[in-house]
């Protein structure tokens, strides 16, 4: 039973530049979180994603977008990248309107 | 009121004792809490949850104390060993949507 999955594992960006990252939920799952990780920080929810629509928002600002596919996968992206943008990004699924999130490996993503 | 407050921000523990983590909210609506384990470089894994009609649940080593009056819970962790150490978080939920994160604690138990 294959766990959350993320690609890539790591990312080297400049500022201004765009970037996309992908999440391939738990095997049976259908909902889809992304979270910022600061170092050294707990985790900040960004968004989530359920029948392929945004379900709910954090603080973010609209640089940050995301989709989610017909086979439940997402991808995160982020425009304009700056400095503060670098984090490990993790992506979390669950099923349905059951509570538990299962966290992905996350992408370390730096931006120079 | 979304905050989750976590202490201590860090922990040292001789092999074979007990870590307690401990972490307060001020949201009544918030009724899932789960305990997340981070090793270094990783996604955080779930290590028990509790629902707040529950005052305590134990798995194993790990032990989720939860006091509803005073919006506080903890993390207890039995018979610490070396492979235990790591950074834990504690989080809140309404539902099925956003975890909120505590700050974490790094836990680095003693051989």
């Amino acid at each position: 039973d294959a766990g959350v999955t993320q690609s890539p594992t790591h990312l080297i960006k400049t500022r201004g530049q765009q970037v996309t990252l992908r999440c391939s939920p738990k095997s049976g799952h259908d909902t889809v979180s992304w979270y910022q990780q600061a170092l050294g920080q707990g985790p900040q929810f960004i968004f989530q994603y359920y029948e392929e629509e945004e379900r709910q928002r954090g603080n973010f600002p609209d640089r940050f977008s995301g989709h989610q596919f017909p086979n439940y996968s997402s991808e995160l992206n982020v425009n304009a990248l700056w400095l503060g943008d670098s984090a490990l990004y993790l992506c979390a699924s669950s099923l349905g309107e059951r509570e538990t999130q299962f966290f992905g490996p996350g992408t370390r993503l730096t931006v120079l | 009121q979304q905050q989750v407050k976590q202490s201590p921000q860090s922990l040292i523990v001789q092999k074979g004792g007990i870590s307690i983590i401990n972490c307060a909210y001020e949201n009544t609506a918030f009724d899932y809490f789960p305990w997340y384990q981070q090793f270094p470089g990783k996604g955080p894994a779930l290590l028990i949850a509790i629902r707040p009609d529950v005052s305590e649940k134990k798995e194993g080593r790990f032990t989720i104390s939860f006091n509803k009056s005073a919006k506080q819970f903890s993390l207890h962790i039995m018979d610490s060993q070396p492979g235990d150490s790591a950074t834990y978080f504690c989080a809140a939920s309404l539902g099925t949507y956003k975890y909120i994160f505590g700050t974490g604690t790094r836990l680095k138990v003693l051989a």
